[in-house]
């Protein structure tokens, strides 16, 4: 069973706006990271936030975690055509060896 | 810093021949991986080392074997290629376990 899910699973907006991507997982974790995959590509760490933090930031991402309802989002501001990619949600979670990945949301930024 | 480099990053393969993907990374991690990405699928995990010369299974390792003889490197055999078989495979490495994890390019494989 899938630990992680991104919602929406996919997701098409115009430069300039925000795009706010969720994660929801079932088991309690310990972490919480985002990955950005461009197409063809490795996915590469955007970000990870501990199961003690609220929200964290970096650049244009900003990353908050609920762990009473068990959900993060990512809201990327202010996009543009180079943030089109598939994101994925990892989660560090209780009952699990490694990380376990969601199935992504794939962002189409269009100019 | 290279990171993490895979080879090949293509092949096509015959059903029943087998091949050996090579995973190899130069930031002295001692977590390795190695995920299949199928469309709708996300990524799986199909085998996992802690350290040279361990390996663990993960969430799909049936058909595939691995093996660890340096921290660098870590292989993943297919022995008998299946149509099944047919993916994209991402090596990663990683400090720790539950820490951020570095990937390779990936090697698009073909079976049929």
């Amino acid at each position: 069973s899938q630990q992680g899910e991104e919602d929406p699973q996919a997701l098409s907006i115009q430069e300039g706006e925000n795009a706010t991507m969720n994660c929801s997982y079932k088991t309690s974790i310990n972490n919480l990271q985002w990955y950005r995959q461009n197409s063809g590509r490795g996915l590469v760490h955007l970000i990870l936030i501990r199961s003690n933090e609220r929200e964290k930031h970096s650049g244009r991402l900003r990353v908050t975690l609920d762990t009473s309802k068990k959900s993060s989002s990512l809201l990327i501001t202010a996009s543009r055509a180079a943030d089109t990619a598939s994101y994925f949600c990892a989660t560090d979670a209780e009952g699990y060896s490694t990380l376990t990945f969601g199935k992504g949301t794939m962002l189409l930024v269009s100019p | 810093n290279a990171g993490v480099t895979q080879t090949p990053k293509f092949r096509v393969l015959k059903t029943g021949q087998s091949m050996t993907l090579l995973c190899a990374q130069d930031m002295n991690h001692e977590y390795m991986y190695w995920y299949r990405q199928d469309p709708g699928m996300g990524l799986r995990l199909i085998h996992y080392s802690v350290g040279e010369g361990t390996t663990a299974k993960g969430e799909v390792p049936d058909g595939y074997n691995v093996s660890r003889l340096k921290k660098q490197n870590f292989l993943l055999g297919l022995e008998s290629a299946a149509p099944s078989q047919t993916s994209v495979y991402f090596c990663a490495s990683s400090y720790w376990t539950s820490g951020e994890q570095y990937f390779g390019p990936g090697t698009r494989l073909t079976v049929t």
